[in-house]
């Protein structure tokens, strides 16, 4: 089967860094997706990471481990627009994303 | 481009009525799956579609049904409302499963 785990909820200052982690359990691991969700908005896609190692985008970086199933997401100078959910969701080739139930990122002044 | 678009975009309707969501995808993705998200459980997955065929399936009873056009449009019907089906609907579009593109979703609420 499927497990999936990510804090519920993370608090962080403006302009500080805050890391949200990710462990998973799947077979036929391609690799890991990162979504952000704003309170009544749509998911969107942040990133995808199919080999170890760091992958940055501007202030949001992305890492996998895939000895160790686990990933993080970095977001660096929190802005208070980064106050939102964040889905990780390990891709297994040609069937559904889990998404679980996400880290609700508040970020404070 | 144009986004994923959903209609209605909020319904109520009170237990044992039933209803259909539409979705219709981003040009050129044949793939549309459909996303239950509520506070208590997360985004749950229901379905996907490719190419009018239902390719994976999540884990709902058989009161949540789908179809997809030849379009690529996509509904997706839920019969004998129950109050728990409450919930954000969400549909996405895609190429690839590991990015999918999601709509601004249809509020159900079941009175």
């Amino acid at each position: 089967g499927q497990s999936l785990e990510q804090p519920s909820e993370v608090t962080a200052v403006e302009g500080a860094i805050v890391q949200i982690n990710c462990t998973y359990q799947t077979s036929g691991f391609y690799g890991l997706s990162w979504y952000q969700q704003h309170d009544g908005g749509a998911p969107t896609f942040l990133s995808y990471n199919a080999l170890d190692g760091l992958e940055e985008t501007g202030r949001f970086s992305s890492f996998l481990s895939r000895s160790d199933s686990y990933g993080y997401l970095l977001l660096q100078e929190l802005q208070m627009k980064d106050s939102a959910s964040y889905f990780c969701a390990p891709y297994s080739g040609n069937t559904p994303l889990v998404f679980g139930k996400g880290t609700r990122l508040s970020v404070i002044a | 481009k144009a986004g994923v678009t959903q209609t209605p975009r909020y319904l109520i309707k009170t237990r044992g009525q039933q209803v259909t969501l539409s979705c219709s995808p981003i040009s050129g993705h044949r793939s549309v799956s459909w996303y239950q998200q509520t506070p208590g459980q997360g985004l749950q997955f229901l379905f996907e579609y490719f190419s009018e065929t239902q390719r994976n399936k999540g884990n709902f009873p058989g009161r949540f049904s789908g179809r997809q056009f030849s379009n690529s449009r996509s509904e997706m019907n839920v019969s004998t409302l129950e109050l728990g089906d409450s919930a954000l609907y969400l549909c996405a579009s895609s190429l690839d499963w590991n990015e999918q593109f999601f709509g601004p979703g249809t509020r159900l609420t079941v009175l």
